[in-house]
């Protein structure tokens, strides 16, 4: 089945050493997002790629980073995670920019912050 | 800007009973709605949407939801509750008017199904 995968379902790492999650999609979609959710919270957006193009949400912190090396993988960096970063990050893919295009998400990767 | 907004956080119900789960949403222009679900530890799943085709969508697992544009809501329904419904529900509308596909969720509700 297509789908999209997160890589690792848990992760544990120090307050202050750098992070990456990764994430690939065998839907061959344009479109790649990253959310951070906060328990009992809403996902909220941190960036998204159409196709190469990297675009940044406005209050996402200058902490994160992303890089989209092919259509298939992209990867979340986080360089100095602190206690406020412990989150689940969610990978998600559409097809297509248009707003009429679903987002298809993997299953997360829930991050802990020692 | 669009909005969704999901009131209560909570809905219990028991085994067999109708779902209900309310979403009502604000835009300046017909909007696209979706209703996902997140089971506990993991990522979300498209229940079903709405795209300006039928007012009534059917979806996966038995859900379906009305577009009521008079009532600019969107409600999720189940005729009948199983257990593995318990998880929590997102409402979102996507950001027509900025013509793309980035989603604005509703706080979410949580639905426990009692036996």
């Amino acid at each position: 089945d297509a789908m999209v995968i997160q890589n690792p379902r848990y992760q544990v790492t120090q307050f202050g050493k750098p992070v990456t999650l990764s994430c690939s999609q065998t839907l061959n979609h344009n479109v790649m997002y990253w959310y951070q959710q906060k328990s009992s919270q809403a996902p909220k957006l941190l960036f998204h790629y159409y196709d190469k193009d990297f675009n940044n949400e406005a209050d996402t912190p200058d902490n994160f980073q992303s890089r989209r090396p092919n259509t298939s993988f992209c990867f979340l960096d986080i360089r100095s995670p602190g206690l406020g970063d412990a989150a689940m990050y969610l990978c998600a893919t559409s097809r297509g920019w248009q707003a009429n295009q679903p987002q298809h998400f993997g299953d997360g990767t829930r991050l802990s912050i020692l | 800007a669009q909005s969704v907004t999901q009131l209560g956080s909570h809905v219990s119900v028991s085994e067999g009973a109708l779902v209900l789960l309310r979403c009502n949403y604000s835009s300046s222009v017909p909007p696209y709605l979706f209703w996902y679900v997140q089971y506990p530890n993991q990522g979300l799943q498209l229940l079903l949407k709405y795209t300006s085709a039928a007012t009534l969508v059917k979806g996966i697992n038995g859900f379906e939801a009305e577009f009521k544009k008079s009532e600019t809501s969107f409600h999720l329904t189940k005729p009948s509750a199983h257990m593995s419904d318990a998880a929590e529900y997102f409402c979102a509308v996507s950001d027509r008017t900025g013509a793309n596909s980035k989603l604005t969720f509703g706080k979410g509700i949580t639905l426990s199904v009692r036996p």
